[in-house]
């Protein structure tokens, strides 16, 4: 089946440490996002990257970084300079190029909790 | 620059009655609009798009919406509520690649 995987499910961080979280997609999509859920706030993006080798900051990248060595993987690091890094971190795909009605395809989230 | 706000952060039904959740979007060009369903500690369902084929959208589990280029709404509806429709929803206006999302709905649905 095609979708978005997230691993892993529930992440515990403690203070000081950077973690990385997977997505992997196997829908052949371009774009590739990175989103982050606080309750109360809706999704707020962290990065996002239209194609290989290349990606742009969102609203709020300050802490994380990405890499986008492959079309299909598009992992996120949670640095400790990410002051606040517990929360529902989600993960989603897109077609690019297709014009403006193409919707975005999510992962089912990575929940992190700094301990 | 585009947004979109969710009118209601928490909306409560009965069972067998009809579900309004309101969305207002503000875009300079004419946006891509979507609904997704959230249920707890999972990731967003595609509920419905809009494209300018319809104003009226209809999508998933009875849920349906109305796109209103005056009002700069697009309002999510149900007939009937169900038990399963209790969850978080979100309101996503899109140009390109910029997605906006809405703060979200919660809908409680009571026996």
């Amino acid at each position: 089946d095609g979708g978005i995987t997230q691993s892993p499910k529930y992440l515990f961080r403690k203070e000081g440490q950077n973690v990385t979280l997977s997505c992997e997609q196997n829908l052949n999509h371009d774009a590739m996002y990175w989103y982050r859920q606080d309750p109360g706030q809706g999704l707020r993006l962290i990065y996002y990257s239209q194609i290989v080798n290349d990606f742009q900051k969102g609203d709020i990248a300050e802490g994380y970084s990405v890499s986008r060595e492959k079309k299909e993987s598009f992992p996120l690091t949670v640095t400790s300079a990410q002051k606040n890094p517990t929360a529902f971190y989600l993960c989603a795909s897109s077609i690019t190029g297709q014009g403006a009605w193409t919707e975005a395809f999510f992962g089912q989230g990575t929940r992190l909790t700094v301990v | 620059a585009q947004s979109v706000t969710q009118l209601d952060s928490h909306v409560s039904v009965s069972e067998g009655t009809p579900v309004l959740l309101r969305c207002n979007y503000s875009s300079s060009y004419s946006p891509s609009l979507f609904w997704y369903v959230q249920h707890p500690n999972k990731g967003l369902q595609l509920l419905l798009k809009y494209t300018s084929a319809a104003t009226l959208v209809k999508g998933i589990n009875g849920f349906e919406a109305e796109f209103k280029k005056s009002e700069t709404s697009f309002h999510l509806t149900k007939p009937s509520a169900h038990m399963s429709d209790a969850a978080e929803y979100f309101c996503v206006v899109r140009i390109g690649n910029d997605m906006r999302f809405g703060a979200g709905t919660r809908l409680t649905v009571k026996p």
